[in-house]
């Protein structure tokens, strides 16, 4: 069971507002859940990322709330501007050789309206 | 520091054809993985390398295979090109195994006609 289901697929905050995208794993041997930012035309790049160790990690704008208990972890993004409109991607990984592949959500259309 | 390089940036193939696309990671990076990206399949894994030996696979078929050089570059091949096939294909790389921070690239977007 490797799935890493996320939610809502798209999503319209308006400016200054707050962004919540939720994933639920199945897997409880992943141990690394970092979220990802892409630009059309662009590859995916780390925003922020959370060990199951702590409950809330917060970069900036951008906070990771974890719930181990209930298998599921969120990106919250603070004052939400037009430049996040993007697709943000969680995704899952497991330790030792198998770290290197993550599983990935479905993805996230944000747009963010003036 | 430059970041991870692929090459080419766009490709059409005809379908039965095989195609080859490159990836350089960032320096001093020495694991590379491969993803495939699709609107109906989303990010999946394809392979990992990591001191020019395969550490990891994801399930695509054999047609899909790849291979890393002593300098980390890293080469994917895809044989037999099927319309499936068609796909953003990306490289992330890593400082090494194990779940530190993963690169991405641009991507290639192989179109197979």
């Amino acid at each position: 069971q490797q799935q890493v289901k996320q939610s809502p697929q798209s999503l319209i905050v308006q400016k200054g507002g707050i962004s919540i995208i939720n994933c639920a794993y199945e897997n409880t041997a992943f141990d690394y859940f970092p979220w990802y930012q892409q630009f059309p035309g662009k590859g995916p790049a780390l925003l922020i990322a959370i060990r199951p160790d702590v409950s809330e990690k917060k970069e900036g704008r951008f906070t990771i709330s974890f719930n181990k208990s209930a298998k599921q972890f969120s990106l919250h993004i603070m004052d939400s501007q037009p430049g996040d409109s993007a697709t943000y991607f969680c995704a899952a990984s497991m330790p030792g050789g198998t770290a290197s592949k993550l599983t990935f959500g479905t993805g996230t259309r944000l747009q963010v309206t003036l | 520091k430059a970041g991870v390089t692929q090459t080419p940036r766009y490709l059409i193939k005809t379908r039965g054809q095989q195609v080859t696309l490159s990836c350089s990671p960032i320096s001093g990076h020495r694991s590379v993985s491969w993803y495939q990206q699709t609107p109906g399949q989303g990010l999946q894994f394809l392979f990992e390398y990591f001191s020019e030996t395969q550490r990891n696979k994801g399930n695509f078929p054999g047609r899909f295979s790849g291979r890393q050089f002593s300098n980390s570059r890293s080469e994917m091949n895809v044989s037999t090109l099927e319309l499936g096939d068609s796909a953003l294909y990306l490289c992330a790389s890593r400082p090494g195994p194990g779940n530190t921070e993963a690169f991405f690239g641009q991507g290639t977007r192989l179109t197979v006609v």
